[in-house]
């Protein structure tokens, strides 16, 4: 199974842009990128998803390398309401979703 | 709003024991799943259904079990046999299918179980 490979930790300032990294060097042609994040004693929330091109949406862009083997969630102005887990997930297209697991993610800290 | 609700938001039972957590959903969704997550830990699957009268074990079945009777709900049992079933307990759902608008999951808020 392709496995993502994500930093523990990352801090931001408050406003500034923030850079989340996410390795899958396994991925697959058929293979979708997705982010969730998930806020302090709540459930996980859908941020973004791709699979070749670069994405963007209210929440976040996704910004996906030529090779996919990496990708970069971009939130553009951090907010203190941004300090959450990230998580990078890799879904197969014809999946039903029984095989979508969800690593330790990234600790996002937004410092005012 | 459509969404999901899961109760109760804290549960404090005995050992040995059964509880049930709720479930359901108003999103006209045919999938429904059951993850586990401990703390500073990713989530793991439980249980997951695809459609009603259907269900399928995740990865850590075993000490729970669940039913879909009906399309909105899928409540999930923590039995005595679950020898540590202190844990955050989160239900999601999706609309199954192939495809890049798929499978994209929507989670309740959770259910926080102690056991005493």
């Amino acid at each position: 199974d392709a496995k993502t490979t994500q930093p523990n930790s990352m801090e931001s300032n408050e406003e500034e842009p923030v850079h989340l990294p996410c390795n899958h060097s396994t991925i697959s042609g058929t293979d979708y990128i997705h982010w969730y994040r998930q806020l302090p004693s709540q459930g996980p929330e859908y941020v973004i998803h791709g699979l070749t091109s670069n994405v963007n949406n209210r929440m976040a862009s996704l910004a996906i390398a030529e090779d996919r083997k990496s990708s970069t969630l971009i939130l553009h102005r951090a907010t203190l309401r941004d300090a959450a887990v990230y998580y990078c997930i890799l879904r197969y297209e014809k999946s039903n979703n029984n095989d979508m697991r969800f690593g330790a993610g990234t600790r996002l800290t937004v410092k005012p | 709003d459509g969404g999901i609700t899961q109760s109760p938001k804290y549960l404090f039972r005995k050992e040995g024991q059964n509880v049930t957590l709720s479930c359901e959903q108003n999103l006209n969704h045919d999938a429904m799943y059951w993850y586990r997550q401990d703390p500073g830990q990713g989530l793991r699957l439980i249980y997951y259904s695809q459609i009603v009268n259907d269900f399928q074990k995740g990865d850590i079945a075993e000490g729970y079990s669940v039913s879909r009777e009906k399309k909105e709900s899928f409540p999930l049992t923590v039995t005595s046999a679950q020898k540590n079933p202190t844990a955050f307990y989160l239900c999601a759902s999706s609309i199954p299918g192939q495809g890049a608008g798929a499978n994209v999951l929507t989670f309740g808020a959770g259910s926080r179980l102690t056991v005493l």
